[in-house]
């Protein structure tokens, strides 16, 4: 099975609700942020980003809010479908920081029946 | 779609072998990227190259090198290999120019005894 979830915090959801998955990020001066999505076996795949002059974006069934005050990110998913089981994985950049990108831990979500 | 590919997705080697892993992008993509990825420790950054016969050092290159040759094909070289070496070993390319949102490969499970 998939080892990359070990040690994860993990967010149980119904099937159906809505999920928030939160992530604080680490310098005031990121400026684009990114969230992955890697299901078990596979490489993280892109999700949505958004830029620091946004504080929200909106995808399909996906919304991204940006709290630049608190440096917080959240990924907000519209009705959890059991596809959705994956670890999920913030990241952020900055200028003068070429196109590298800062990963953060992530967490698993996890949907009940 | 970009596509990014990796030569192996499991890889079982012994300690104080040379190991080479592959990665390809169809994308005409500046920047490549390997990350190896732990339980725990989340996406680490090894190396990444921003053109052809560039390289940079990341976060954690002690025992790596790599290889840009070609700007499609990023390669990772463990000179001798290590039992602490095994782990998930991500490829990953991106555009550049800020539009750095970075595509992965599939990943290499990769077991050192």
């Amino acid at each position: 099975g998939e080892s990359v979830g070990l040690h994860l915090p993990t967010l149980s959801v119904q099937e159906g609700d809505n999920s928030i998955i939160n992530c604080a990020y680490s310098n005031s001066a990121s400026d684009y942020f990114i969230w992955y999505k890697q299901e078990s076996g596979k490489g993280p795949q892109f999700i949505i980003d958004i830029r620091s002059n946004m504080d929200k974006r909106q995808g399909q069934r996906v919304t991204v809010l940006l709290n630049k005050t608190v440096k917080h990110l959240s990924l907000q998913i519209a009705a959890t479908q059991p596809g959705d089981s994956a670890v999920y994985f913030c990241a952020e950049n900055w200028v003068n920081r070429d196109d590298k990108i800062i990963f953060g831990k992530g967490t698993r979500l996890h949907i009940l029946p | 779609d970009v596509k990014v590919t990796q030569s192996s997705r499991y890889l079982v080697k012994r300690t104080g072998e040379k190991v080479f892993l592959e990665c390809v992008q169809d994308m005409d993509h500046e920047n490549m990227f390997w990350y190896r990825q732990d339980p725990g420790l989340g996406l680490r950054l090894i190396y990444f190259s921003y053109d052809v016969k560039m390289k940079e050092k990341g976060d954690i290159p002690e025992g790596y090198s790599v290889s840009r040759e070609k700007k499609e094909r990023f390669s990772l070289i463990l000179e001798s290999a290590s039992t602490n070496q095994t782990s998930m070993y991500l490829c990953a390319s991106s555009l550049g120019d800020f539009y750095n949102e970075q595509f992965f490969g599939p990943g290499t499970r990769l077991t050192v005894l």
